[in-house]
């Protein structure tokens, strides 16, 4: 199985601060990588797809790069909007596989 | 509009079955792949099961291999996931999703979910 590492396990910081979540696959997976956001209590969220495509309707502020085995998800100016725990997914081979989460909080 | 409506879940004891349902609307349930997605209370994500457009693929986590099926009706825009021999750590908010694809490529809708605990 592939495993997904991804670091920090949570952050805080200020609003308007530039986030950057990495994600380290155990091999490599090429692009096949996706970024999901899930708010307390509700059901998780598609915001990157192919490591870089960004869903329709996501806002612009999010953002997805990287290939091989390592990966970075950046929301360039955090909202307060944004506080939730951010997952990394592989589809490169099955089982599929989440990183552990990354839990993001205001300062 | 496009939705997944879990039902199903409760409290079962362990070495019990469950069958969990999802309904689906708002789109052409036949043409999309389909996932069970759970999360155990305080936890991160687990992928269950993936099961093709056409029901003709399938797979599964060694975690649950062996003791889960996942089946759908196409003609009744439904999902299932039969769950037997239930273990303690098979508790969880099991989620419904859809994929973007016919077999696997990234899980565009997502339902509320079902909570299942199994507890004796």
């Amino acid at each position: 199985d592939i495993q997904m590492t991804q670091s920090p396990s949570s952050l805080s910081a200020s609003v308007g601060d530039r986030v950057t979540i990495t994600c380290q696959a155990s091999q490599d997976i090429s692009k096949d990588l996706n970024w999901y956001q899930q708010k307390p209590g509700k059901a998780p969220k598609l915001l990157i797809y192919d490591a870089s495509n960004l869903e329709r309707g996501v806002p612009s502020r999010f953002s997805g790069s990287g290939s091989g085995t390592d990966f970075t998800f950046t929301i360039s100016s955090l909202q307060p909007e944004d506080i939730a725990t951010y997952y990394c997914q592989q589809f490169d081979n099955l089982p599929l596989t989440f990183g552990g989460g990354t839990k993001v909080e205001i300062k | 509009q496009v939705q997944l409506v879990e039902s199903g879940g409760g409290v079962v004891q362990p070495g019990r079955s469950l069958r969990l349902s999802c309904a689906a609307s708002g789109f052409t349930f036949r043409i999309y792949a389909m996932h069970w997605v759970r999360q155990a209370p305080g936890k991160g994500l687990e992928w269950v099961a993936v099961l093709s457009h056409d029901g003709s693929r399938k797979s599964y986590p060694d975690s649950v291999k062996g003791r889960f099926t996942i089946s759908r009706d196409n003609s009744k825009n439904t999902l299932y996931l039969q769950m037997n021999s239930l273990r303690s750590e098979d508790t969880g908010i099991y989620y419904c999703a859809r994929d973007a694809a016919e077999y696997y490529y990234y899980i565009d809708v997502w339902g509320k979910g079902t909570t299942v605990t199994v507890s004796s």
